[in-house]
């Protein structure tokens, strides 16, 4: 069974950092990209990072691009995401999600449970 | 980045059909993009059940039921999602999403659904 659980949420200040892990289980960990989405309080989704199955390429949302840092560590079945400078429109609920591909078709599936960061002073 | 557009609310009563949209904006085409569906339940995260680019390409997602299915309607700009055979079970959250090429890949607003 393919398992994805979130860790690393937490209280943080405005202007600090935080690092979020996500160990994966259940599948060949490096044959799959992985993306990192987050959710705010009662608000939609909004897709933040995206790396491929060998690290080698990232892609990041505007809103974040230059403050968070995706990694993982195909040795160890985990994913990351390093988040610095941040502002308190990052509070949200994080999800990592396996990107599944079918022909031109890309999908997240599944999706872990999520961890909250919560950015106040 | 482009703006899904997908009405905050939708309602319908048991064993009726609810058809869940998602407008693209006017300076895209939603016959040249695969549209996917989640479903989210309260606590839980989000759900694929599946993705629609045409009749002939289309997916399921694993385990997901046969009366969730997905359309366009061309002349709208819209991508649907059409419950049939509504169950209690299928109030949830409903969001759409697209993933252009070379782009980020953006999400609706959500459309909960509410089973009467």
């Amino acid at each position: 069974e393919v398992q994805l659980v979130e860790s690393g949420g937490g209280v943080v200040q405005p202007g600090g950092s935080l690092r979020l892990s996500c160990a994966a289980s259940g599948f060949t960990f490096d044959d799959y990209a992985m993306h990192w989405v987050r959710q705010a309080p009662g608000k939609g989704l909004e897709w933040v990072s995206l790396i491929s199955g060998d690290g080698g390429s990232t892609y990041y949302a505007d809103s974040v691009k230059g403050r968070f840092t995706i990694s993982r560590d195909n040795s160890k079945n985990s994913l990351y995401l390093q988040m610095n400078s941040l502002r308190t429109e990052d509070t949200a609920l994080y999800y990592c999600a396996k990107e599944r591909l079918y022909s031109s078709s890309n999908w997240f599936d599944p999706w872990g449970q999520g961890t909250l960061v919560t950015v106040s002073s | 980045q482009p703006v899904l557009t997908q009405p905050p609310s939708s309602s319908a009563s048991p064993g009726e059909s609810a058809r869940l949209t998602c407008t693209l904006p006017s300076d895209i085409n939603v016959g040249s993009y695969n549209i996917y569906w989640y479903q989210q339940k309260p606590g839980s995260p989000p759900r694929y059940l599946l993705y629609y680019y045409s009749d002939s390409d289309k997916g399921q997602g694993s385990g997901v039921p046969s009366r969730f299915s997905g359309s366009k309607d061309a002349s709208a700009n819209t991508g649907i999602l059409l419950i049939s055979g509504l169950q209690s079970e299928d109030e949830a959250d409903y969001y759409c999403m697209i993933w252009p090429s070379n782009a980020p890949v953006v999400f609706g607003g959500g459309t909960k659904l509410t089973v009467l």
